[in-house]
């Protein structure tokens, strides 16, 4: 069975600091990987996604992540955050089946607040 | 992408009733997935919803409980049955694309009393 780790429940970045989250994937092939954010009270939104080619994955807001095989690794990373960064992050991992997609199955997220 | 609506938003609803969430989307999809996210909590699948065959449920989840329809391409129901208080959550319609990507509609915010 898949899982998903974000060993970091909170992290706490200033406004303009590097951002680095990470996640640990445990699959038995090639994953699909995925970054989600979550601003209060909304729904989710597709940061990044990795399915094969290039393992650094550019996406949307200047976030960035690495898919790295040998440490069953997905970190996400900015250079300098905003304070509308702050939100909750889920990383997700996926199968690709037929002609679409699986369901996913997502971490517990990570808890990003921004210092002034 | 993919736009998805759902309604309603969010609903109080009284222990014992049962609750119908529905889910819209602007395009043809074959796979339909339903989310559960509890408070403070990360997001569990419920349920996988393709057209023209029956959902699968995963563990812990049974279709007395959570029955599903897909009557169409686009269009998809979840109902939570006999609520109780465990089952206040956020409950989120996504869509699966060929490109093996997932979109998702804001969430449906269900408080039971």
């Amino acid at each position: 069975a898949q899982s998903v780790t974000q060993p970091d429940i909170h992290i706490t970045v200033s406004e303009g600091a590097s951002l680095e989250l990470r996640c640990n994937y445990s699959y038995g092939a090639t994953p699909y990987l995925f970054w989600y954010v979550q601003s209060p009270g909304q729904g989710l939104q597709l940061l990044l996604k990795y399915f094969s080619g290039d393992t650094l994955v550019q996406g949307i807001k200047g976030f960035e992540a690495e898919f790295k095989r040998s440490q069953s690794s997905f970190n996400l990373r900015k250079p300098s955050v905003h304070w509308s960064d702050a939100a909750e992050y889920f990383c997700a991992v996926g199968a690709r089946s037929g002609g679409g997609a699986d369901g996913l199955t997502f971490g517990k997220g990570t808890h990003l607040i921004i210092q002034p | 992408s993919a736009v998805i609506s759902q309604k309603p938003s969010r609903d109080i609803c009284q222990r014992g009733t049962s609750l119908t969430i529905q889910c819209q989307v602007d395009s043809q999809v074959t796979m339909m997935f339903w989310y559960r996210q509890q408070p403070g909590q990360s997001l569990t699948l419920i349920a996988t919803a393709n057209q023209g065959s029956e959902a699968t449920y995963e563990s812990g989840f049974v279709i007395d409980k959570f029955p599903i329809s897909r009557p169409n391409l686009t269009f998809s129901t979840l109902t939570v049955s006999n609520m109780s208080p465990e089952d206040s959550s956020i409950y989120l319609c996504s869509v699966g694309l060929y490109t093996g990507e997932l979109f998702f509609g804001e969430g449906s915010r269900l408080t039971v009393l």
